[in-house]
């Protein structure tokens, strides 16, 4: 079981807007602005897409945005495209031993 | 550019001990940590834990402890992860990654380390 709970599956329509969630509590999620966004397409590695929340790194999409409301972070895709289809994890902070925790991924399908 | 090569992949029998490296090019090997994140077939990623660039100061996964250790070389730019008293769930694709405030920015290509007798 995870430390953040997100969906395991989210779909939507090229053109459309999907939002992934990423419910965690106040020891992490909620109590740092240090959450971020993986995507992963099969057999390769993740590739960062947001992080601290909001930012996102050089060459990613304008497309993608962070948010953070309490205890949930949120991953917002807009104008859906085909490669966009793919795995996307949040991960964040913690201020438990571990330091780093991790959602259980969503599959995102791009109808 | 940034880029992190692993070595290439492992098969190992239950009881054995397995090192991965990590070499890391296009910056200042220091003024990064190296996160080792491990994901098993069909599974979410993992995260094991993280070795400093700059110090060798290391957090590991509580999970792990007592059976993984991280280390570094800065001659080379180069870290290791070695998993000891492996068991067949320990059959992952494992990626070092760069850790840049608390997200990792670049990622290794993976190395799938099998344990099966």
């Amino acid at each position: 079981q995870s430390a953040l709970t997100q969906p395991a599956s989210v779909s939507g329509s090229p053109g459309q807007s999907i939002t992934i969630s990423c419910t965690g509590t106040s020891s992490d999620v909620g109590g740092y602005d240090y959450v971020s966004w993986y995507q992963q397409h099969p057999g390769k590695a993740p590739k960062l897409m947001i992080y601290d929340v909001t930012n996102r790194p050089s060459g990613v999409s304008n497309r993608f945005s962070g948010s953070k409301s309490g205890n949930t972070a949120s991953l917002t895709i807009s104008g859906l495209q085909a490669e966009d289809e793919a795995h996307y994890y949040c991960s964040s902070y913690t201020s438990r031993i571990t330091l780093v925790v991790f959602g259980g991924g969503t599959k995102l399908t791009v109808l | 550019q940034v880029q992190l090569v692993q070595s290439g992949a492992e098969v190992k029998k239950p009881g054995a001990s397995v090192k991965v490296s990590c070499k890391a090019s296009g910056y200042t090997f220091s003024s990064f940590g190296i996160s080792w994140v491990r994901q098993a077939p069909g599974q979410g990623l993992e995260w094991m834990g993280w070795i400093s660039g700059y110090n060798a100061n290391t957090n590991y996964a509580q999970k792990l402890q007592g059976r993984v250790t991280m280390t570094t070389d800065t001659s080379t730019s180069t870290a290791y992860m070695e998993l000891r008293s492996l068991r067949s769930d320990d059959t992952a694709v494992y990626y070092c990654g760069r850790l840049s405030s608390w997200e990792l920015d670049y990622w290794g290509q993976g190395t799938l380390v099998t344990v099966s007798s």
